[in-house]
């Protein structure tokens, strides 16, 4: 157990709808990274936020949106879903370095699984 | 950009003997990190082992091992007295220094025959 959490665990939805992936990191981490794993891209990295705020941005579409809370809970937000969107959404947090760039290792959640019908 | 490329897509082991895994990056930074992760059937992403660029000590953790080499830009990860549940898919991953991503390989899977 990372102590990584995510939830939901698995989420069937159909297209055109919204959905919300939520975090919570390890305790003590102030860093969370959103990862989406499919068959065609791989592990790909999509946003990363630290103690609230947005640091960096990947393969994110504009359809997607993210954020961190003032407890550091975050959520992943998926709109105008596709079937493409289909996926493991990861979540995965670190411990950083005060106003750094983080040097530590990202531990993951066990994910949620999404399907588009 | 960087790049992890894995070139084993599978690799199959017979119980308590050893096997190797090959990583190679493309990168023109000095200052990074290297990860091993695994993904058993459970789909969880298990961090196994990780390198940094600057130590020159290859980093062991019980059975896993790595054979770094910079120069030539390779990570590859050893797994010695192979077990059943070594089963899995597993993926190398680079991060520079002062970045926030990972970047993936795209993962070997890894039978391991009773």
């Amino acid at each position: 157990d990372s102590g990584v959490t995510q939830t939901p665990k698995h989420l069937i939805t159909a297209t055109g709808q919204r959905v919300t992936l939520r975090c919570s990191p390890r305790s003590g981490d102030l860093s969370v990274y959103w990862y989406q794993q499919s068959l065609d891209q791989g592990l790909q990295f999509l946003i990363q936020y630290y103690n609230g705020e947005e640091r960096a941005k990947g393969n994110i579409l504009e359809r997607f949106s993210a954020q961190q809370f003032p407890d550091l809970h975050s959520e992943l937000n998926l709109s105008s879903l596709e079937l493409g969107d289909s996926a493991l959404y990861f979540c995965a947090s670190s411990v950083s370095v005060s106003g750094g760039a983080p040097r530590e290792t990202q531990y993951f959640g066990p994910g949620t699984r999404l399907l588009v019908l | 950009a960087q790049t992890v490329t894995q070139s084993q897509p599978e690799m199959s082991v017979q119980e308590a003997e050893t096997v190797t895994l090959s990583c190679t990056y493309d990168t023109s930074e000095s200052d990074y990190y290297l990860f091993w992760y695994k993904q058993p059937p459970s789909r969880q992403m298990i961090l196994v082992i990780r390198q940094e660029a600057y130590k020159q000590q290859n980093a062991t953790e019980n059975r896993f091992s790595v054979n770094f080499q910079k120069a030539a830009k390779s990570f590859s990860l050893k797994i010695s007295d192979s077990q059943l549940g070594d089963a899995a898919m597993y993926f190398c991953a680079y991060k520079r220094s002062n970045d926030y991503k990972l970047s993936f390989g795209a993962g070997t899977t890894v039978t391991v025959r009773a």
